[in-house]
């Protein structure tokens, strides 16, 4: 079975750019949640998309959008980037999500940076 | 805010057994204690899970306080390959924001 996987792997924007990220959930798996990982500040949740609908948000700005598709596959968007959103975004997929006893299978990440 | 508190680091000798303690004094009663680890350049993996009694599987085991208000994780034998960041987190029923903390960063001495 396949993993979850991310793409890019890599990517290198300037301030000011808008990014898309793209996530595949392991097949059958219909919750997608995205977190942002940087040193300073270390694993912060996003959002989380299950059946196409955004099921929950963390704080941050409006900048930071998502989205799920009826195949579960899920991508999130980043407008107008500022250097302090130079990081490593993850994504995570589970079954159902919102199951307190539920395995989270996370890809390998994408590595953002903002110059 | 995360739940879990844990040592920022800890150093192991290879082969030896490892304990990694997570505090969590506002555990609710339905709220299930997960740990996971994050490799260098990977992101994190499923490790063990548990709500009340202790859990073991093919990876570590977990050790629960009568009182759920603690936990440790136990690698048997610790090998290079289980250096990595470890991270304690609590899952509470119907929340589906899981906060992760810092995590214990486990150093491997060969």
């Amino acid at each position: 079975k396949a993993g979850v996987t991310q793409t890019p792997r890599y990517l290198i924007k300037t301030r000011g750019q808008q990014v898309t990220l793209s996530c595949s959930p392991i097949s059958g798996h219909r919750s997608v949640s995205w977190y942002q990982q940087t040193p300073g500040q270390g694993l912060q949740f996003l959002f989380e998309y299950f059946s196409e609908t955004q099921r929950n948000k963390g704080n941050f700005p409006g900048r930071f959008s998502g989205r799920q598709f009826s195949n579960s596959r899920s991508e999130m968007n980043v407008s107008t980037l500022e250097l302090g959103d130079s990081a490593l975004y993850l994504c995570a997929s589970s079954l159902l999500g919102g199951a307190t006893n539920e395995k989270l299978f996370f890809g390998s990440g994408t590595q953002l940076s903002v110059l | 805010d995360a739940k879990t508190t844990q040592p920022n680091s800890m150093e192991s000798n290879e082969e030896e057994p490892v304990h990694l303690p997570c505090n969590h004094s506002t555990i609710s009663g339905t709220d299930y204690i997960h740990w996971y680890r994050q490799l260098p350049s990977q992101g994190p993996e499923y490790v063990i899970h548990g709500l009340t009694s202790n859990v073991n599987n093919r990876m570590a085991s977990l050790a629960i306080a009568e009182d759920r208000k603690s936990s440790t994780l136990i690698l048997h034998r610790a090998t290079l390959r289980d250096a990595a960041v470890y991270y304690c987190i609590l899952r509470d029923q119907g929340d589906d924001k899981i906060i992760f903390g810092k995590g214990t960063r486990l150093h491997i001495l060969p």
